[in-house]
């Protein structure tokens, strides 16, 4: 079945860009979701990105794909204390089957 | 627009005994997931359903977990007898086919805490 992998952790300063990674298995997937996860609530769903499409932009937000390599990246710009959380990538495939990678915890310091 | 709503928010109950969780989807989507979440992991997918009918149930432990969906709109997710590992949040999902993204939108979750 499909895997999904992130990393752990990742700190950055507040007003530096963020890039959080994923990797998938399925080169079959045909969306591709960043989710964030806040303490004690569910998934927001952020932005999504085709299986066509290479890059795609939503106001602080960049999604990077790269097929060849099964590598998405989430990219935020000027990040702030309010980014602090937990992002999931997310990789759908055949059947409408939605598999999550274990998330990235990211740690925006002042 | 009211998001997906889910009942109770946590739970703590003694092993072995029975528990329910509640789910009410964004009206008008027909699609309807329970995933299982534990600590510091993605959700991992229980059942979903297409309106009433349950058409991917091959991660639900069929001894102990049940679910229904008897309308097509709301869903109940059961657990009997409850175990320790059984602690984590359940998290439920709505998504509608239109636009063909299939975007699933989460609730806020149960959080379960079996002693």
């Amino acid at each position: 079945g499909e895997d999904v992998e992130q990393s752990l952790f990742l700190s950055v300063r507040e007003g530096d860009s963020s890039v959080i990674n994923c990797t998938y298995t399925d080169s079959s997937s045909t969306y591709l979701y960043w989710y964030k996860q806040e303490p004690g609530a569910g998934l927001q769903l952020l932005t999504y990105i085709f299986s066509n499409m290479d890059m795609k932009q939503d106001q602080r937000l960049t999604v990077l794909l790269n097929k060849k390599d099964k590598h998405l990246s989430l990219r935020i710009a000027d990040t702030q204390t309010g980014d602090s959380a937990i992002y999931f990538c997310a990789v759908r495939a055949a059947g409408n089957k939605l598999t999550f990678g274990g998330g990235t915890r990211v740690l925006v310091k002042p | 627009e009211a998001g997906v709503v889910q009942s109770p928010r946590y739970k703590i109950i003694e092993k072995k005994q029975p528990v329910a969780f509640w789910c009410n989807p964004i009206s008008g989507h027909n699609t309807l997931y329970w995933y299982l979440q534990n600590l510091g992991q993605g959700p991992e997918l229980l059942i979903r359903y297409e309106n009433e009918e349950a058409v991917d149930d091959s991660q639900l432990p069929k001894d102990r977990f049940s679910a229904e969906r008897l309308k097509g709109v709301d869903s109940t997710l059961k657990i009997q007898p409850a175990e320790l590992g059984d602690s984590a949040v359940y998290l439920c999902a709505s998504s509608s086919r239109a636009g063909g993204s299939y975007e699933q939108y989460f609730g806020p979750g149960t959080r379960l805490t079996v002693t």
